[in-house]
């Protein structure tokens, strides 16, 4: 099955730890995205990747960090730093910066 | 900066009426245009798209219209269904990045 896959779907950490959240692709799309989504909110972007070994911030990239090591792969890392970590995080993927992205189904990260 | 708005938070439609979604973008860099449906819990999916160089596209039960003039999206539905009820969202393309309005909360009424 071609798709995008997110995982895990829940997740709980600990105030303070770090956590990284996984985004794999085998659609041989180019650019990636990850967005976080807040109750009743648009999904704001935090990081994009338009090509493998290259990525740029977002709007709310601070205390995130990720990597695009490989084209099927960016896992995005919530660090210690992100005051406001819990969420609904969001992954996707697009043929190029002027096509649609496909979603995955989110991973929904509680901080406690 | 760089946003995409919408006018309403949450429509209500009767069953079987049509439904009209709009959609404020404020970035002129942006050449593309697209809608997404969210359900509860679950990522967005992909309703239909539209390019600058268009005013008007169609899908199945689906017609996006775009007025560059005033910066306007608009998502028709016809023959609103229940299972239309959702999130919309508009998005656009600026400077290589996907941009997400707010949503409207399209709901349908028996």
């Amino acid at each position: 099955d071609g798709g995008i896959t997110q995982s895990p779907k829940y997740l709980f950490r600990k105030e303070g730890q770090n956590v990284t959240l996984s985004c794999e692709q085998n659609l041989n799309h180019d650019a990636m995205y990850w967005y976080r989504q807040d109750p009743g909110q648009g999904l704001r972007l935090i990081y994009y990747s338009q090509i493998v070994n290259d990525f740029q911030k977002g709007d709310i990239a601070e205390g995130y960090s990720v990597s695009r090591e490989k084209k099927e792969s960016f896992p995005l890392t919530v660090t210690s730093a992100q005051k406001n970590p819990t969420a609904f995080y969001l992954c996707a993927s697009s043929i190029d910066r002027n096509t649609e992205a496909f979603f995955g189904q989110g991973t929904r990260l509680t901080v406690v | 900066g760089e946003s995409v708005g919408l006018h309403l938070p949450t429509l209500s439609v009767q069953e079987g009426d049509n439904s009209i979604i709009n959609c404020a973008y404020s970035n002129s860099a942006s050449d593309y245009f697209i809608w997404y449906k969210q359900e509860s819990g679950k990522g967005p999916q992909f309703i239909i798209d539209i390019r600058s160089n268009m005013d008007k596209r169609q899908g199945q039960r689906v017609t996006v219209l775009l007025n560059k003039t005033v910066k306007h999206l608009s998502l028709q539905i016809a023959a609103t269904q229940p299972g239309d009820s959702a999130v919309y969202f508009c998005a656009e393309n600026p400077h290589g990045k996907i941009i997400f309005g707010k949503g409207t909360r399209l709901h349908i009424l028996p």
